[in-house]
């Protein structure tokens, strides 16, 4: 199965943009890049995904690179509500047996 | 009401006990996880279901069993629960298409002493 890497932590003021970067070398031209977020004490809640294109909705945008190696979850101004673990997960568009598997994913810390 | 309904939220139960966690949903989805997470670590999928008839083992499916007893309800049981079980359990639905990704619930805190 394709991997992803992620930072361990990050930080963020509030108000401001927040980058969370994603590598994701082996990716196969059928991964999906899903991001989950989970909030202290809840459980994962679906952030965004994309294929190729970038992608915004109403949580985040997604800027996939032109290779597909590496995507970046940006939260165009953070709030102490966004300090939450992300999660970046690759799954295959044609299995449908392809499960959601986490990883460490990055835990975002928001500074008032 | 919540989207993914889990039941208890927490529990604490003694070693070799049976226990069971239970999952109602009211997202008309087809497909239902069972996944556990250790502290300050990722999800570990247990068992899944594609629909009430498909049941499939996970990631780490040894010491639990399930029962899908209809679409919207999915239920792990630990038939005899030991230590090394204490984590948080989530359950988890989606639809074929995977539209909009999962819906996790909010877990059930389970310690087994």
């Amino acid at each position: 199965d394709a991997k992803t890497t992620q930072p361990n932590s990050m930080e963020s003021n509030e108000e401001e943009p927040v980058h969370l970067p994603c590598n994701h070398s082996t990716i196969s031209g059928t991964d999906y890049i899903h991001w989950y977020r989970q909030l202290p004490s809840q459980g994962p809640e679906y952030v965004i995904h994309g294929l190729t294109s970038n992608v915004n909705n109403r949580m985040a945008s997604l800027a996939i690179a032109e290779d597909r190696k590496s995507s970046t979850l940006i939260l165009h101004r953070a709030t102490l509500r966004d300090a939450a673990v992300y999660y970046c997960i690759l799954r295959d568009r044609d299995n449908a047996g392809n499960m959601l598997t986490f990883g460490g994913g990055t835990r975002l810390m928001v500074k008032p | 009401d919540a989207d993914v309904t889990q039941t208890p939220r927490n529990r604490i139960t003694k070693t070799g006990k049976r226990i069971m966690l239970e999952c109602s949903q009211t997202k008309g989805h087809d497909r239902m996880y069972w996944y556990r997470q250790d502290p300050g670590l990722g999800l570990r999928l247990i068992y899944y279901s594609f629909d009430v008839k498909d049941i499939n083992k996970g990631e780490i499916s040894d010491g639990y069993s399930v029962s899908r007893q209809a679409q919207a309800k999915f239920s792990l049981s630990l038939e005899s629960a030991i230590p090394n079980q204490t984590a948080l359990y989530f359950c988890a639905t989606s639809d074929s298409g995977d539209r909009g990704g999962y819906t996790f619930g909010s877990g059930t805190r389970l310690t087994v002493v």
